[in-house]
C-alpha cells in the first residue's frame, strides 16, 4: 500500500509568482485536504476535495484554489505569492467523505517565498 | 471559532521521567485525535479518541478524552530520547463547510538521555 506522496519536496518561489503543489493520495482514498503549517504553528486548513468537488473550505482567500482528479491525487495552485506564504503545505487523505476521519499526511512541501 | 489550546508549548525532560501534555478548548468535537510530528515530515497519526471519557493505551502512552469532549490529554511514562517531537491534537468536528480537523499549535517536546 503506498502512502500520501507530495511533490516537489521544497521549493523557492518570489512574490507574485504562482505556485502548484501536488499530492497523491493514499490508495483507496477519496478525500483530500490540504494544510499550511507556519514555522512553529499546527496546520490550519485550507480546503477538502471529495470526488473532486470541492468539500469544505477554510479561513484562506481564494488565490488559494485546487483541483482534484478522478484518480483522486490533487492539485493546490497559489496565485500572486506573499512572504507569508511561506510555509510547509501539508496534503492529507483519508478513506471517507467525512473530513474528520483518520487523515494520514504526506511528507508536505516546504515553500520559500523571497 | 472554534481553537484548541495546547500545553505546555515547550517540554524538555530527562530520559525515564514521566510528562502530560494538555489540549483543551470551549468547543465540543466529535473526535479527538493526537499527531506527532518530526521536523521536516508530516504529522503521523498515534490515535483517534471519539467517546467522552474514553481512554486509550498504546505502550508507554496513554491517551484521555475528556467526559465532555472539550478536551484530551496524553501522558508519556519514561519518557525516551525516542519521543522527542511535536505532539500536536486536533478536534474533528462532522459536517458541512467544517468538515475538518482543528489542530492546535503543538507541545514540542525534547527528552535527554
Amino acid at each position: 500500500e503506498t502512502g500520501v506522496t507530495q511533490s516537489p519536496t521544497h521549493l523557492i518561489k518570489t512574490r507574485g509568482q504562482q505556485v502548484t503543489l501536488r499530492c497523491s493520495s493514499q490508495s483507496g482514498h477519496n478525500t483530500v485536504s490540504w494544510y499550511q503549517q507556519a514555522l512553529g504553528q499546527g496546520p490550519q486548513f485550507i480546503f477538502q476535495y471529495y470526488r473532486e468537488e470541492e468539500n469544505g473550505r477554510g479561513n484562506f482567500p481564494p488565490r488559494f484554489s485546487g483541483l482534484q482528479f478522478p484518480n483522486y491525487s490533487s492539485e493546490l495552485n497559489v496565485n500572486a505569492l506573499e512572504l507569508d506564504d511561506s510555509a510547509l503545505y501539508l496534503c492529507a487523505s483519508s478513506p471517507g467523505d467525512r473530513g474528520t476521519d483518520t487523515q494520514y499526511f504526506g511528507p508536505g512541501t516546504r515553500l520559500t517565498v523571497l | 471559532t472554534q481553537l484548541l489550546e495546547q500545553s505546555p508549548q515547550f517540554l524538555s525532560i530527562q530520559e525515564g521521567e514521566n510528562l502530560t501534555v494538555y489540549c483543551n478548548s470551549s468547543s465540543v468535537f466529535s473526535s479527538l485525535q493526537w499527531y506527532r510530528q518530526e521536523p521536516g515530515e508530516g504529522p503521523v497519526l498515534l490515535v483517534t479518541v471519539v467517546t467522552g471519557g474514553e481512554v486509550k493505551k498504546l505502550k508507554r502512552l496513554t491517551f484521555q478524552f475528556g467526559d465532555a469532549r472539550k478536551d484530551s490529554s496524553l501522558h508519556i511514562t519514561a519518557a525516551q530520547p525516542g519521543d522527542t517531537g511535536l505532539y500536536l491534537c486536533a478536534g474533528g468536528i462532522y459536517g458541512g463547510s467544517q468538515g475538518n480537523l482543528i489542530f492546535g499549535k503543538g507541545t514540542k517536546l525534547s527528552v535527554k538521555p
